[in-house]
């Protein structure tokens, strides 16, 4: 079976640009997450999706950045504008089951802002 | 705020020697669950333990989950080039069961 998909693997961006990250989840899986880690502040939850909905956004930084689950196959993290200090690895994780159980991560996207 | 902490930041170890990392609780956890990320990796999910008490055994791998619910180890006997990563420990938040993680320990085999 496939994992956790994740594009670009890598990205490389100047400061003020948009940045739109993609994940495809495993299949049959009904809650997805974004994560960031950076060395300073280690793994961050960003926005849980249950059943495509958004159940929590408290770990989005500020409006800059905003997460979508059209279908229960694709989601996405968009940061607008883009700023050094958005750089990081950002994982896709799902599970099967609800938030508290295992998680499934994605190869993660290393973004670097210049 | 509810908090797990996990203990040691890094350990150093000779190839073949143990390495314990454990991860204690402000609060009693329903379940807790460990993952490793290799160097340059992601994480990967390596067990869930639920009951009180409970062990469980992988190959050279470990996983102790307290009487109380609200700490938990890892123990690798004989460490391996393989085993080198960080090792996190995660458990449901209270309040929207969503997994609040430990800082990791990070194996660092000595050359």
């Amino acid at each position: 079976d496939a994992g956790v998909i994740q594009s670009p693997r890598h990205e490389v961006t100047e400061m003020g640009q948009e940045v739109t990250l993609r994940c495809k989840p495993i299949s049959g899986h009904n809650s997805l997450f974004w994560y960031r880690q950076t060395m300073m502040r280690g793994l961050e939850l960003l926005i849980y999706f249950n059943n495509n909905v958004p159940i929590d956004d408290s770990g989005m930084p500020e409006d800059r950045f905003s997460a979508k689950m059209p279908n229960a196959s694709f989601s996405t993290l968009k940061i607008q504008p883009s700023e050094p200090r958005d750089s990081a690895v950002y994982f896709c994780a799902s599970s099967p089951r609800a938030a508290s159980y295992e998680q499934y991560f994605g190869p993660g996207t290393r973004l670097t802002v210049t | 705020g509810q908090q797990v902490m996990q203990i040691p930041q890094y350990q150093h170890v000779q190839e073949g020697e143990d390495f314990t990392t454990y991860c204690n609780s402000s609060t009693t956890l329903s379940n807790i669950q460990w993952y490793k990320q290799r160097p340059g990796g992601h994480p990967v999910f390596l067990i869930q333990l639920v009951k009180s008490g409970e062990v469980k055994k992988q190959k050279r791998l470990t996983f102790q989950f307290g009487e109380a619910k609200k700490n938990s180890s890892l123990h690798i006997t004989a460490t391996q080039t393989t085993d080198v990563g960080t090792y996190f420990c995660a458990g449901p938040r209270d309040s929207n069961y969503q997994l609040i993680w430990g800082a990791g320990t990070k194996l660092i085999i000595k050359p």
